[in-house]
């Protein structure tokens, strides 16, 4: 049973450069979020999508990001132009909305904005 | 005051021992809470559900306390293993938003 797949699994870049992250949620589930990890701020909810429709975007630290998701089993958080400040460690995560505080999360992203 | 506050620790708890550490939360109407367990530069992995007064799964117990709106995981004959962040999120269900404590740091010595 595979979880839910994240790549690229490290990404370096250069300031003003675009970054684009990629998440296959487990199939059937109805909810995927994407989450914003520091040593400073902690885990922060950037977004979440219900069936395909992002549902809260609150989270989102500003219009350089963007998120998508174009079918059940497939999403993409993009940052442009990217900032060091935006270096931190991205999870998507996915639920059933039965269990919607059940979720399964990517191993991640490492995101390094140089 | 913090919507869900845990004690960051570290706790330091020779192996073998019982260990329990507490998640206070101000939302009297949170309706279901979770523990999940982060090891170092991995993932968080759901560790425990409680939608009612409590639960248990082997070495863990997870009670709940309306009353005074805190919810505390007991980790009985404590493994090497074990050691990790245990993050504490709460659900307020009426409006699908979860609430994600900062997480108490857990290590288990030899």
């Amino acid at each position: 049973d595979a979880g839910v797949i994240q790549s690229p699994r490290h990404e370096v870049t250069e300031m003003g450069q675009e970054v684009t992250l990629r998440c296959k949620p487990i199939s059937g589930h109805d909810y995927l979020f994407w989450y914003r990890q520091t040593m400073m701020r902690g885990l922060e909810l950037l977004i979440y999508f219900n069936n395909n429709v992002p549902i809260d975007d609150s989270g989102m630290p500003e219009d350089r990001f963007s998120a998508k998701m174009p079918n059940a089993s497939f999403s993409t958080l993009k940052i442009q132009p990217s900032e060091p400040r935006d270096s931190a460690v991205y999870f998507c995560a996915s639920s059933f909305a039965r269990r919607f505080g059940e979720q399964y999360f990517g191993p991640g992203t490492r995101l390094t904005v140089t | 005051r913090k919507e869900v506050e845990q004690d960051p620790g570290p706790f330091n708890v020779p192996e073998g021992a019982t260990v329990a550490f507490n998640c206070t939360y101000s939302n009297s109407a949170s309706q279901s809470f979770f523990w999940y367990r982060q090891d170092c530069r991995k993932e968080p992995k759901l560790l425990m559900s409680v939608y009612s007064s409590g639960n248990e799964d082997g070495r863990f117990t997870a009670q709940l306390n309306r009353a005074s709106q805190y919810i505390s995981l007991l980790i009985r004959d404590s493994k090497l293993s074990d050691s990790a962040t245990y993050l504490c999120v709460v659900n307020q269900d009426s409006n699908y938003q979860l609430i994600w404590g900062a997480g108490t740091k857990l290590i288990i010595k030899p």
